[in-house]
């Protein structure tokens, strides 16, 4: 049970340039989310997925995209990376929304030069 | 709107020291409470949560209550020890409200 896993775990771009991040869990859960981590702000919540097929923005969702391809896969797009995307992007699950324990993946750290 | 305020600053504390993190909060309707703590280089993993009032968490020897009253949520430990330094958020989430708050959190550093 390998839990909430994240791709890639570095990546460096340039600005303009876009990528994609993966997210995956195998714990079967409704909910998933995408988070931002700066120094000194806490988490942000981007974007989340209540249950496949629907998407919400967070806080922060200017400058990003995200698809829920299937009830496991939720990924993360900046289709033209600024230097102030760069930060440490987590994936977290629930089985439900987020009064349920929400389950983090290990982090993608990201620097936009 | 929801948030939830941590005091400021790192916590720098000798292996047997007792820890206290405060926590704060303001919320409309009845949030559930959470600490989730971060250790390097790694995800965040929760420590421990109280739904409703008066409620107390409680996860590897550190505990916190739920104080509807003083609208906080203070993290407490009796005796830590080096492998509890790590970052310490503390979060909350309101029943209709679809995400969590979190605090901007708290790095305890232990020293043998």
């Amino acid at each position: 049970n390998a839990g909430v896993t994240q791709t890639p775990k570095f990546q460096v771009l340039k600005t303009g340039q876009s990528m994609t991040l993966q997210c995956a869990q195998d714990m079967n859960h409704n909910s998933m989310y995408w988070y931002r981590q700066d120094p000194g702000m806490g988490l942000r919540l981007i974007y989340y997925s209540a249950s496949e097929g629907t998407t919400d923005k967070g806080e922060v969702p200017n400058g990003y995209n995200v698809s829920r391809l299937n009830k496991r896969e939720f990924s993360l797009r900046l289709e033209s990376a600024a230097p102030s995307q760069t930060s440490v992007y987590f994936c977290a699950s629930s089985l439900g929304l987020a009064a349920d324990t929400q389950y983090f993946g290990p982090g993608t750290r990201l620097t936009v030069l | 709107g929801d948030s939830v305020t941590q005091m400021e600053g790192p916590v720098t504390l000798s292996e047997e020291a007792f820890l206290t993190i405060n926590c704060t909060y303001t919320a409309t309707g009845y949030p559930s409470l959470f600490w989730y703590v971060q250790y390097p280089g790694e995800g965040l993993q929760l420590l421990l949560k109280a739904t409703k009032a008066d409620d107390k968490g409680s996860n590897k020897g550190f505990e916190a209550t739920y104080r509807k009253e003083t609208t906080s949520f203070h993290l407490e430990k009796g005796s830590v020890q080096v492998s509890d330094s790590a970052v310490y958020f503390c979060a909350l989430s309101v029943r209709g409200n679809n995400r969590l708050a979190f605090g901007k959190g708290n790095q305890v550093v232990v020293i043998p």
